[in-house]
């Protein structure tokens, strides 16, 4: 069982917009403002889409954002588009030995 | 370009050992943390462990599930990052990745975002 909570799918239309959430505790999410969330697809390496909770690695769209509340922090994804079928998760620093926590990942389903 | 080149992986027996590698370019190696992420098949992500860098002290951290039978090395004259896995179970069956942190305008995020991704090697542990 994976440390952040994360819903295991989530759908949208072309054009719409789509919001997946990943909820923590206070030893991680509530704790630090550290979020980040990755794309992955089906056999390839993860790729960086937020950190600190909002901010945008160079080359990312504009389409993705991040937000934050408590416990739980959010990945929008608006003006949906075909390449944005894949995986993503969320991850959180966390204090202990244990630095980073992920969430099990939300599919994402463009229809 | 950044590039990460993991090897090593294979199939290895319960309580057996195993050696990863990674081999870094594109950046400066000896100022980097070093990370170990894996996800086991159909699995989500599963931080593993990081070594700081010289600088820093080489700590290293490791997740509780390894901790104690794993051990993060480097050898900055190689630019190559190892994880030395011993005792090995069937939950330690993954394809496991060598990732790095970046630093922005501001800051260094060495051990909370993860920009750079190998291609991964798997292990499988398996009678």
């Amino acid at each position: 069982q994976s440390a952040l909570t994360q819903p295991a799918s989530v759908s949208g239309s072309p054009g719409q917009s789509v919001t997946i959430s990943c909820t923590g505790t206070g030893s991680d999410i509530g704790g630090y403002n550290y979020v980040s969330w990755y794309q992955q697809y089906s056999g390839k390496a993860p790729k960086l889409m937020i950190y600190g909770v909002s901010s945008r690695p160079s080359g990312v769209s504009n389409r993705f954002s991040g937000s934050k509340s408590g416990n739980t922090a959010s990945l929008t994804i608006s003006g949906l588009q075909a390449e944005d079928e894949a995986h993503y998760y969320c991850g959180s620093y966390t204090r202990g030995s244990t630095l980073m926590v992920f969430g099990g990942g939300t599919k994402l389903t463009v229809l | 370009e950044v590039q990460l080149v993991e090897s090593g992986g294979g199939l290895v027996e319960p309580g057996g050992s195993l050696r990863l590698s990674c081999t870094a370019s594109g950046f400066i190696f000896s100022n980097a943390w070093m990370t170990w992420v894996r996800q086991a098949p159909g699995k989500g992500l599963e931080w593993v462990g990081r070594i700081m860098s010289k600088t820093a002290g080489w700590k290293t951290d490791y997740a509780a599930p390894v901790k104690g039978r794993f051990t993060i090395s480097r050898d900055d004259s190689t630019n190559t990052v190892s994880l030395q896995m011993n005792s090995l179970n069937t939950e330690d069956t993954a394809l496991y990745y060598c990732t790095i942190g970046f630093c922005d305008t501001t800051t260094c995020h060495w051990d909370d975002a993860f920009d750079r991704w190998g291609q991964g090697t798997m292990v499988t542990v398996s009678s």
